[in-house]
């Protein structure tokens, strides 16, 4: 059961751009979502998290947007930089410890 | 060591060999998770340890798959017989006390390779 679906798979932007990337999750049961950035051969590290009693977060060039009636989430990142390149992780945990993934998104930034 | 320290970085087994995978946690961090990513896919829970226990083991596909934590530091995960399907990398990460709003620290990952 996927409980997270996160879109695009992958994705392509320009220096500058923004890069958005978007998380639909199933469980209400979930109370913090964090997104983790993965590089290649590395593993995930946590980039930022809202909990859902916030509509948005935002640190430096990434921000959340959280819609709890649709159970949405997004990542923006602004100004994207060559060296945003990486795979995004959408998640959402419930009270206690795992956390459930979303199918993870590559970012591209092209110079 | 500053982070989470899996070993070995890649494994090459052939179906139906036993394996070992360590992770050596960040000093003080009494939970403690397997995670096993497959390509191009998203981390799936395994199993969680809060100190020497196994407080969530629900992720683990099948009675092939056991994990260990003697001492609540070092954890061993160990998959008997082998299949090809196994193949991915299988991550390790630890936290200060079971994150219910907390960040997992992860390593690198061991990458199993089952021919």
């Amino acid at each position: 059961q996927q409980q997270v679906k996160q879109s695009p798979q992958s994705l392509i932007v320009q220096k500058g751009g923004i890069s958005i990337i978007n998380c639909a999750y199933e469980n209400t049961a979930f109370d913090y979502f964090p997104w983790y950035q993965q590089f290649p051969g590395k593993g995930p590290a946590l980039l930022i998290a809202i909990r859902p009693d916030v509509s948005e977060k935002k640190e430096g060039r990434f921000t959340i947007s959280f819609n709890k009636s649709a159970k949405q989430f997004s990542l923006h990142i602004m100004d994207s930089q060559p060296g945003d390149s990486a795979t995004y992780f959408c998640a959402g945990q419930a009270a206690g410890n795992k956390l459930t993934f979303g199918g993870g998104t590559r970012v591209l930034v092209k110079p | 060591g500053a982070g989470v320290s899996q070993t070995p970085s890649n494994k090459v087994t052939e179906k139906g060999k036993y394996v070992e995978l360590r992770c050596d946690p960040i000093s003080g961090h009494t939970a403690l998770y397997w995670y096993r990513q497959s390509l191009g896919q998203g981390p799936e829970f395994l199993i969680y340890f809060q100190g020497t226990g196994a407080a969530d083991d629900s992720g683990l596909p099948n009675d092939r798959f056991f994990a260990v934590r003697p001492e609540g530091s070092v954890s061993t995960l160990k998959i008997q017989r082998t299949e090809r399907g196994d193949s991915a990398v299988y991550l390790c990460a630890s936290s200060l006390v079971a994150p219910n709003t907390g960040e997992l620290f992860f390593g690198e990952g061991s990458r199993l390779t089952v021919l």
